[in-house]
C-alpha cells in the first residue's frame, strides 16, 4: 500500500512570508495529487489539483510535481493568519482513492 | 449552505454499542466515499460507492456497513463498537469514481467510544 510522506510536521511563518510543504510518494501508483487544508473542525478544502510534472497556480497556492522523484510541494504565497491550518497532500489511484499524508500544521504570525 | 451534510457532527457510544453515520449530498453526484482520520494517524480511505453500487472497500472488518438507500445518502453501520473506532469519519462525493474526478468532503463526524 502507498505510503505518504509529509514535511515539515509543522511550521510557523511570518505573514507575507512564503511556505513550503513537500510530499514524497513511496510508490508510483497514484496518477495526479492534491493539496488540502484542513481548519479544526471542519471539512477538507481542496486547494490545488496537479496531473502533470511542473508546476500548477490556483491563486496564492502553487503546486509542483515531480513524478521522478515522486515528490510534489506547495507553496503559500503571502500567506495570512486565516491560511493558519493543517494542509494535507494526497495521491489520487485508481477509483478516485486518495492517499493522504498525515499534514503540515502551519501556523502564520501576524 | 454545505453541499456534504453529516450527522452527527459530535458522537459518543459505550463499547460493543452499535451506530449510523449519516451522509447525504446535494452536489447530483453518482459517487460517495468514507474516509477515517484517527489520531496521529492519515486521513484513510475506507469505501466507496458509485451509483450505490459498491466499488472498493479497505476496511478489513465487517463491523463496518455501508448503506445507501437513496443515490445522494451513504450512511455508515458500525457495529460492536471498539474503542480503536474512535476517530473522526468523513464522508465524500464525486461525479464518477474516475481518476482525477474531484472529492468534496463533509465536515465530518467525530466518534468517540469509551
Amino acid at each position: 500500500q502507498q505510503k505518504v510522506q509529509q514535511s515539515p510536521e509543522s511550521l510557523t511563518v511570518s505573514e507575507g512570508a512564503m511556505a513550503s510543504l513537500n510530499c514524497t510518494f513511496s510508490d508510483g501508483t497514484s496518477n495526479n495529487f492534491r493539496w488540502y487544508r484542513q481548519h479544526s473542525a471542519k471539512g477538507l478544502e481542496v486547494l490545488v489539483s496537479i496531473f502533470s510534472d511542473g508546476e500548477k497556480e490556483e491563486g496564492r497556492f502553487t503546486a509542483h510535481l515531480n513524478r521522478a522523484n515522486l515528490h510534489v510541494s506547495l507553496h503559500i504565497r503571502e500567506p495570512q493568519p486565516s491560511d493558519s491550518a493543517v494542509y494535507l497532500c494526497a495521491g489520487n489511484s485508481a477509483g478516485n482513492k486518495l492517499t493522504f499524508g498525515i499534514g503540515t500544521r502551519v501556523l502564520v504570525r501576524p | 449552505d454545505p453541499k456534504i451534510i453529516q450527522k452527527p457532527k459530535y458522537l459518543v457510544a459505550v463499547t460493543g454499542s452499535e451506530k449510523i453515520l449519516i451522509c447525504e449530498q446535494y452536489l447530483g453526484h453518482n459517487a460517495m466515499y468514507w474516509y477515517r482520520q484517527s489520531a496521529k494517524k492519515p486521513l484513510e480511505f475506507m469505501f466507496s460507492y458509485s451509483y450505490q453500487k459498491l466499488m472498493d472497500n479497505q476496511t478489513a472488518s465487517s463491523r463496518f456497513q455501508p448503506q445507501s438507500s437513496k443515490k445522494n445518502h451513504l450512511d455508515l453501520q458500525i457495529t460492536a463498537l471498539k474503542p480503536d473506532d474512535s476517530a473522526t469519519y468523513f464522508c465524500a462525493s464525486s461525479q464518477e469514481t474516475g481518476r482525477g474526478e474531484r472529492l468534496f468532503f463533509g465536515h465530518g463526524t467525530k466518534l468517540s467510544v469509551l
